[in-house]
C-alpha cells in the first residue's frame, strides 16, 4: 500500500531564505508526483507535476525534483516571500490505483517578514 | 473561465439529514474525485469516477453516495449513515483516464453538523 510522508510538518523561515520541503513515498511504481499549495480554508492549487520519467520541473521560484528509485521528491523555493506562507502538499499516483492521488499530510510553511 | 466549481461554500446539516454537495467542471475532464480533509489527517479519497455512468469506492466510502450521469457533474450525497460528517470536502478532476495527468481541485465545501 502506497504511503506518502512529508517532513517537517511545520516550518518557519525569515523572508528571503531559500528552503526545501521534503516528500517521500514507499512504492516507486508511480505515474507521477504532484505538488500543491493550500491556503487556509481554500482548495488546492497545483504547483508542479513531475512525470515518473522526469527528474525535475521548474516554475518561477519553484523547483521540484523526483528520485523515483529512492522514493523521494523535494520542492525548492527560492527567495521566499511572506506570500509563500501556506500548506504545501505532495501527492503520488500509483500504478493500478485508478488514477487516485495519495497525499502526504502536508508541510505548513510560515515566511516571516 | 475553465475550472471546477463546488457549491455551496458552507453547508450545515442537522442530525439524521441527507445533504448533497455539488461539483461541476467545464474542463472536459473524464475523471472526477471526492476527497475529505480533516485536521491532522490529510486528504482521504471518498469516491472516484473515471467515466460517465461509472464510479468506484475510495478508502472511506461508508455513509456517502455519488452519481455520474453527466461528464461535467459529480455530486456527493452525505447520508445520515455518516456518523461524523463535519469536514472540508474537496472535488478534483483529471483529463482522460486520470492516471498520468495533472489534477485540479475546486475551492471546497465546509460541512458542519448542527
Amino acid at each position: 500500500k502506497q504511503e506518502v510522508t512529508q517532513i517537517p510538518a511545520a516550518l518557519s523561515v525569515p523572508e528571503g531564505e531559500n528552503l526545501v520541503l521534503n516528500c517521500s513515498f514507499t512504492d516507486s511504481a508511480i505515474y507521477n508526483l504532484q505538488w500543491f499549495r493550500q491556503d487556509p480554508g481554500k482548495g488546492l492549487t497545483s504547483l508542479l507535476l513531475i512525470q515518473s520519467s522526469q527528474r525535475e520541473q521548474t516554475s518561477g521560484r519553484l523547483n521540484a525534483s523526483l528520485d523515483k528509485s529512492s522514493g523521494r521528491s523535494t520542492l525548492y523555493i527560492a527567495a521566499s516571500q511572506p506570500g509563500d506562507s501556506a500548506t504545501y502538499l505532495c501527492a503520488v499516483t500509483s500504478y493500478n490505483q485508478g488514477g487516485k492521488l495519495i497525499f502526504g499530510q502536508g508541510t505548513e510553511l510560515s515566511v516571516k517578514p | 473561465d475553465g475550472g471546477i466549481t463546488q457549491s455551496p461554500k458552507y453547508l450545515f446539516r442537522k442530525e439524521g439529514q441527507n445533504v448533497t454537495l455539488s461539483c461541476e467542471q467545464n474542463l472536459n475532464h473524464d475523471a472526477m474525485y471526492w476527497y475529505r480533509q480533516d485536521p491532522g489527517q490529510g486528504l482521504r479519497l471518498i469516491y472516484y469516477s473515471q467515466i460517465v455512468n461509472d464510479f468506484q469506492k475510495g478508502d472511506i466510502a461508508e455513509g456517502y453516495s455519488v452519481s455520474r450521469e453527466k461528464k461535467e457533474s459529480f455530486p456527493l450525497t452525505v447520508t445520515s449513515a455518516q456518523k461524523n460528517p463535519t469536514a472540508f470536502y474537496l472535488c478534483a478532476s483529471r483529463r482522460g483516464g486520470g492516471a498520468n495527468t495533472e489534477a485540479f481541485f475546486g475551492q471546497g465545501t465546509r460541512l458542519t453538523v448542527v
